[in-house]
């Protein structure tokens, strides 16, 4: 089966700009969905196909792809942003499954 | 309003059975791909389990021949039925509306848009 990777933690500045990568050979045949999620609450979706946005999440989240890395990118990070976020998509080994990536912790300083 | 409501959590001794339901309402489970979701204490999301429209099921490596997803279209209720529970099944379990479209043979996917609050599952004697 497939297998999702991504950075345990990140940082980043007050305002500046980060990306959180997810690297997995199911890449190359679904696109990433990203979620963000905060201690003691459910996975909130943030990004979906080629980069779309739920309604009532900010326009500073965007998500992009090349070949078997997806990328979430936080253009002008808010203190609110600090949480865990997942990647996800399909298993490309034909067999239905769905996978997450272990988690990127994202720190605002 | 578009809301999962997950119940029938708690605490269970090793090898026993528990079922876990998922309310839906503001959408029809029967007409959506849904999944079950779990998170052990203090690690990442693992997919478990989805039901596909057409009534397909499919099961995580580590839960299969011991969990059955089903759903009841009167109810607009998804189920998770654990049966042979293990002290590693210990998680948050979240159900979820699957976004897959399928076209022919091919599949797009499209992420999990709508998440119950969750409910805890405790495997411990």
């Amino acid at each position: 089966s497939s297998e999702l990777t991504q950075d345990p933690a990140v940082s980043v500045a007050l305002g500046q700009t980060v990306r959180i990568t997810c690297q997995g050979d199911s890449l190359r045949s679904y696109y990433a969905s990203w979620y963000q999620q905060k201690p003691g609450q459910a996975p909130v979706l943030v990004i979906y196909g080629k980069n779309n946005r739920p309604s009532g999440i900010p326009d500073r989240f965007s998500g992009s792809s090349s070949g078997n890395t997806a990328s979430l990118t936080i253009t002008g990070a808010q203190a609110e942003d600090e949480a865990d976020y997942y990647c996800n998509s399909r298993d490309s080994s034909g067999n239905h499954h769905v996978v997450f990536g272990g988690g990127t912790k994202l720190t605002v300083l | 309003e578009v809301q999962l409501v997950e119940s029938g959590g708690g605490l269970i001794q090793p090898g026993g059975s528990l079922r876990l339901s998922c309310a839906a309402s503001g959408f029809t489970v029967s007409s959506n791909y849904m999944s079950w979701v779990r998170q052990a204490p203090g690690k990442g999301l693992e997919w478990v389990s989805v039901i596909y429209s057409g009534g397909s099921t499919y099961y995580a490596d580590s839960v299969k021949g011991r969990f059955t997803i089903s759903r009841d279209n009167s109810k607009n209720t998804l189920y998770l039925q654990m049966n042979s529970l293990r002290a590693e099944d210990t998680a948050v379990y979240y159900c979820a509306r699957d976004l897959t479209v399928t076209i022919g043979h091919y599949y797009y996917y499209y992420g999990m848009d709508v998440w119950g609050q969750g409910t805890t599952v405790t495997v411990s004697s």
